[in-house]
């Protein structure tokens, strides 16, 4: 089965740092294009980052640019996104998603997400 | 940064009837435009890409069509568990953005 497994959200005060993680199985993770994107609490989605099937390159959204680092391990088949001086504002459910093969860009598989709460 | 505007914002139907869902992009994103369904504490799932392909899966009576700047999203027959929340997407320069929602609720 295709699958995408997020793990490492939970509660951070403002300024802190959190590693987000998103296992794949079941496709070869290497050959995928990947995405994070997030959701506040009773909002709607915001893209977040992408990278490139072997990692080279990398686009942020202005909101997290200079903060979030993503980064893969293709031997691990793994994802990551590490988030830096969190604020209240980053408070959202953080989902990973896969880029689809020759779909135009569309994301074909989620993850279930995890939730990451940034509050004092 | 390309802005993606749905429309309405909610959209109240029973079950049957047409369903018709408008997202307009701030310029043009070609045929790169996707649809995604999104129930409570679900991800999101993919029902279109390139504007008007269904995703593997998807019944027929989700389509998809426009190009350009103005797309639609169009519903044959509502089914019960069609009522959910509807996002359009775009890509440009692997940068993507989403429109604000609709939800289509059942009347």
């Amino acid at each position: 089965e295709v699958q995408l497994v997020e793990s490492g959200g939970g509660l951070v005060q403002p300024g802190g740092s959190l590693r987000l993680s998103c296992a794949a199985s079941g496709f070869t993770f290497s050959s995928y294009e990947m995405n994070w994107v997030r959701q506040a609490p009773g909002k709607g989605l915001e893209w977040v980052s992408y990278i490139s099937s072997s990692g080279s390159t990398i686009y942020y959204a202005d909101s997290v640019k200079g903060r979030f680092t993503i980064s893969r391990d293709n031997a691990k088949n793994s994802l990551y996104l590490q988030m830096n001086s969190l604020r209240a504002e980053d408070t959202a459910v953080y989902y990973c998603a896969r880029v689809g093969p020759m779909i135009g860009g569309a994301f074909d598989i989620w993850g279930q997400g995890t939730m990451v709460t940034v509050s004092s | 940064e390309i802005v993606l505007t749905q429309s309405p914002a909610t959209l109240s139907l029973s079950p049957g009837e047409r369903a018709t869902l408008s997202c307009r992009a701030s310029q043009s994103v070609s045929s790169y435009l996707a649809w995604y369904q999104q129930k409570p504490g679900q991800a999101p799932r993919l029902l279109i890409y390139d504007a008007s392909n269904r995703a593997t899966g998807i019944p027929a009576r989700f389509s998809g069509s426009g190009s350009g700047t103005d797309f639609t999203l169009t519903i044959s027959s509502l089914e019960p568990e069609d009522f959910a929340v509807y996002y359009c997407q775009q890509r440009s320069n692997w940068r993507y953005t989403f429109g604000q929602g609709t939800k289509l609720e059942i009347k």
